[in-house]
């Protein structure tokens, strides 16, 4: 089946430093990945959408800036982290909706996900 | 905008038991998309189940099914003979074919020997 490998799945960081994470859709091409935020005990809680070749599409209250979001092709999403600060310590998943057509009626894959600490 | 609602934040049952966990959401749309996923202490999402809208019957999977209602906007998870590995967290989520899915607040279930 379709498979989002994510990484790294840890990574602890200094404040003020960036962090890239990467997700590759393994055996499909993803055209859309879309980029969640979990705390601990909570939902998912959607950042961003990102299309392979234009630009993201940021949830309200999300900083474009400070957690930027690449799609360069079909099998590769990543978000950056800028500038790191302790309370962007949290868990990150990216998905993609698999199955044919891409509009997630068959579901959606997900990475593995990557815990985020910042000190 | 359409929401998703978990009423139950915890639950916890016996192994071999059967248990069922509710789910509603709003959505003005006719056409849509339903879905429970777990996250095991993994952390690893995981599909459980999905049901067309437009489809009367009601999706099972194995152990797994749902009872949907569409008018009620209800769509409840059931688990039969519970495992120890079902113990996760379970989200039911929307999605109404913009792609997006909206996930509701998680029921965590605890699986007990």
């Amino acid at each position: 089946g379709a498979v989002v490998s994510q990484h790294p799945s840890r990574v602890i960081c200094k404040s003020g430093t960036s962090v890239k994470i990467e997700c590759r859709s393994l055996d499909f091409q993803a055209t859309t990945m879309f980029w969640y935020r979990q705390f601990p005990k909570q939902s998912l809680m959607l950042m961003a959408t990102s299309n392979e070749g234009s630009k993201a599409t940021y949830e309200q209250g999300v900083e474009k800036d400070k957690f930027l979001i690449n799609h360069a092709s079909l099998t590769l999403s990543t978000l950056t982290v800028t500038s790191a600060h302790p309370e962007d310590s949290s868990f990150y998943i990216c998905s993609a909706p698999s199955g044919t057509g891409g509009r997630g009626r068959y579901g959606y894959t997900f990475g593995s996900g990557t815990r985020l600490t910042v000190v | 905008a359409q929401t998703v609602t978990q009423s139950q934040p915890e639950m916890s049952v016996q192994e071999a038991e059967t248990v069922t966990l509710s789910c509603t959401y709003d959505t003005s749309e006719n056409n849509y998309y339903l879905f429970w996923y777990k996250q095991p202490p993994s952390r690893q999402m995981i599909l459980v189940i999905r049901q067309e809208a437009y489809k009367q019957q009601n999706a099972t999977e194995n152990r797994f099914s749902v009872n949907f209602q569409k008018a009620a906007k209800s769509f409840s998870l059931k688990i039969s003979d519970s495992q120890l590995g079902d113990t996760a967290m379970y989200f039911c989520a929307f999605n109404q074919g913009a792609q997006k899915l909206v996930f509701g607040q998680g029921t965590r279930l605890t699986i007990n020997p």
